[in-house]
């Protein structure tokens, strides 16, 4: 069936590193991919998202990019922030539905 | 950007009572509401959908009857936990659907609510 994976964490970074998420999807048609980020206390928000092969999504620093050839859509940031500590959630549709990874949490330090 | 609101937070209530989860979206009206549920370290797993008006669909092995789902207006939909037991204890979230312009399709998360059955 669909799925996501997404690497497990937590990951801990210090202030100004270099940031990489993996996700991979498995999905028997042509998936909208996204990035959802969930900050302490908070629901989920949507960070970016991409709707077709090569596309890019990009939101506050943060990009991914629809690789179709490795069924990936990996996050980076180029330099992370104290303020960016929270879990990131990558997820695919198909429709309507969202289908989750299992979360990594990823923790900046000062 | 749209905000989506459920209430309670966090409930504990005894094993066999019945506990009522509501999902408001504040300031936007939902025809499409969904529901999901997560447990600890793990993915966020998509229990039904509930569509203003008409009866809920539930995802393969939800027992609808053990989760009563309520759409009744474009910005409330609510989730009872039939006669809860220990294994009901879950963080439940909600989550609406707006469809805009420019084919917008994008879903606003409520920040869940955590129930624990003792």
């Amino acid at each position: 069936g669909d799925s996501v994976t997404q690497m497990e964490g937590p990951v801990t970074l210090s202030e100004e590193a270099f940031l990489t998420i993996n996700c991979t999807y498995t999905a028997t048609g042509y998936p909208s991919l996204f990035w959802y980020v969930q900050y302490p206390g908070e629901g989920l928000q949507l960070l970016l998202k991409a709707t077709k092969a090569d596309d890019k999504g990009s939101n506050k620093g943060f990009e991914a990019t629809y690789r179709k050839e490795t069924t990936s859509f990996h996050l980076e940031k180029g330099s992370v922030q104290v303020s960016d500590s929270a879990v990131y959630f990558c997820a695919l549709s198909l429709g309507t539905a969202l289908i989750f990874g299992k979360g990594t949490t990823l923790s900046v330090s000062s | 950007g749209a905000v989506v609101s459920q209430h309670p937070s966090w409930v504990i209530c005894k094993s066999g009572t019945s506990v009522k989860i509501e999902c408001r979206s504040l300031d936007f009206q939902a025809t499409t509401m969904f529901w999901y549920r997560q447990f600890p370290k793990q993915s966020l797993m998509l229990m039904a959908t509930s569509n203003e008006g008409s009866k809920a669909t539930y995802e393969q092995g939800v027992e609808k009857d053990k989760f009563l789902i309520n759409h009744a207006s474009l910005t409330l939909s609510t989730l009872t936990v039939t006669s809860a037991h220990p294994e009901d204890s879950s963080f439940y979230i909600c989550s609406a659907r707006v469809l805009g312009r420019d084919s917008r399709d994008e879903q606003f998360f409520g920040p869940g609510t955590r129930l624990t059955v003792l």
